[in-house]
């Protein structure tokens, strides 16, 4: 079983506020890194393909960044609003067919 | 609606029964994905498919669990004599390719009393 580690487990902030967290994986045998948003009652939604080091996607106020090297992600909110309160997963990929899903942080946004 | 579909979308069955779960996936996908979520975890894989080939099983599913595709195209997952360990939510996702994105439907949520 890969190590994929997502912190913090779970965020509050304030409305307006700009949040981020980190999504910890395998340096070695890297693959490809996906973003799901998880809204309550809702599925799993992409936001983001990631798959060469240095890769920045930007979709809305939020983005992502990729280092392969060290193995992380960072997720970054601008401005939070309400309807951004969900849970935010990431998946790794590795050239040894296999991917896990990390236990991902939960966020909440207070109008 | 992301365009995977799953029957049905609860279930209460009581321990020791079978039941079976159907997924169907957008159309021109041909991976399927099995997960199952547990409270406060992230999804956890279980099986795929590429097109009617089940091509990698998780160490954690036990012999109760088979899960099929047999045209390629919907997948059914069927889990025999449950047990109140096996209460989740079961998630079908669809993907164009190897680490395409994936698509995921709304779930079937499993309650074994």
């Amino acid at each position: 079983i890969l190590n994929v580690e997502q912190s913090p487990q779970s965020l509050h902030v304030q409305e307006g506020d700009s949040t981020n967290f980190t999504c910890s994986f395998p340096s070695s045998n890297f693959y490809a890194l996906h973003w799901y948003r998880w809204e309550t009652a809702k599925s799993p939604e992409a936001l983001f393909v990631m798959t060469l080091n240095g890769d920045e996607k930007k979709k809305g106020r939020i983005s992502a960044t990729l280092n392969t090297k060290e193995g992380y992600s960072y997720l970054y909110i601008k401005g939070s609003q309400p309807e951004d309160s969900a849970t935010y997963l990431c998946a790794f990929w590795n050239t040894g067919n296999q991917f896990y899903f990390g236990t991902g942080t939960s966020l909440t946004v207070i109008p | 609606d992301t365009g995977v579909s799953q029957d049905p979308r609860h279930k209460i069955t009581k321990r020791g029964q079978n039941v079976t779960f159907r997924c169907d996936p957008i159309s021109e996908h041909n991976r399927l994905y099995w997960y199952r979520q547990t409270l406060g975890q992230g999804p956890e894989f279980l099986t795929y498919f590429q097109n009617e080939a089940q091509l990698e099983k998780s160490r954690l599913l036990s012999d109760r669990f088979s899960a099929e595709r047999p045209k390629g195209s919907f997948s059914t997952l069927e889990i025999q004599r449950t047990e109140q360990g096996d209460s989740a939510m079961y998630l079908c996702a669809s993907s164009l390719g190897w680490s395409g994105k994936q698509f995921f439907g709304p779930g079937t949520r499993l309650t074994v009393l």
